[in-house]
């Protein structure tokens, strides 16, 4: 069962507009949420978590939205860059990382 | 600072061949684990160690083995390769294995094809 979903498998946004990717879980024992960004021919590399205590976590462009009684988040970029362009994933874990779970990935292309 | 290293990155079996995907990293982290990406499934956790001589199984254990004899290398073995295992393969590692441990750092992939 996949207990973290990202149902966009893609997103096109202009250059300077925001971003918003979404994702929805199902388990509510997750207590982290973290988001990955990831390049062709790359690595995942991690983007920004947030944790289950909090609603909110900013860093820069990006920020991560936490809604637990929807189980629900969402990762906003503002402003947009075209060096944005990637597949971004959501991921969720417990206490211990061998319960993160990861989403399929949302590509976003941001067109200059 | 190399980070987590994989090898081979590219890599095409037979059906019925044995391998091993090899990953190292340099930053003495105590926790790894091996994930495959199939189109449509996000990252998939195979197996995964919490330290030297501890390894446990993940998601999606089948026809892999794992062991863990120093902190730096973790290989993942395929003993007999089917189709089904055709996949791109990243090794991960973090801090520590104690409670939550952050974000993991991952290695570039090891493409595999099965024939």
């Amino acid at each position: 069962d996949q207990q973290v979903k990202q149902n966009s498998p893609s997103l096109s946004v202009q250059e300077g507009r925001i971003s918003i990717l979404n994702c929805d879980y199902t388990n509510s024992m997750f207590d982290y949420f973290l988001w990955y960004k990831k390049y062709p021919a790359e690595g995942p590399t991690f983007l920004i978590s947030i944790s289950s205590i909090k609603d909110k976590n900013e860093d820069g462009r990006f920020t991560v939205f936490l809604n637990k009684s929807a189980k629900h988040l969402s990762l906003h970029i503002v402003p947009s860059q075209p060096g944005d362009s990637a597949v971004y994933f959501c991921a969720a874990s417990g206490y211990n990382n061998n319960d993160m779970r990861f989403g399929a990935g949302t590509r976003l292309t941001v067109k200059p | 600072n190399a980070g987590v290293t994989q090898t081979p990155k590219f890599q095409v079996l037979k059906t019925g061949q044995s391998m091993t995907l090899q990953c190292a990293q340099d930053m003495n982290h105590e926790y790894m684990s091996w994930y495959r990406q199939d189109p449509g499934m996000g990252l998939r956790l195979i197996h995964y160690s919490v330290g030297a001589g501890i390894t446990d199984q993940g998601e999606v254990p089948n026809g892999y083995n794992v062991s863990r004899s120093t902190t730096e290398d973790f290989p993942l073995r395929l003993l007999s390769a089917a189709p089904s295992q055709t996949s791109v393969y990243f090794c991960a590692s973090s801090y520590s294995s104690q409670g939550y441990t952050g974000e993991l750092f991952f290695g570039e992939g090891s493409r595999l094809t099965v024939l």
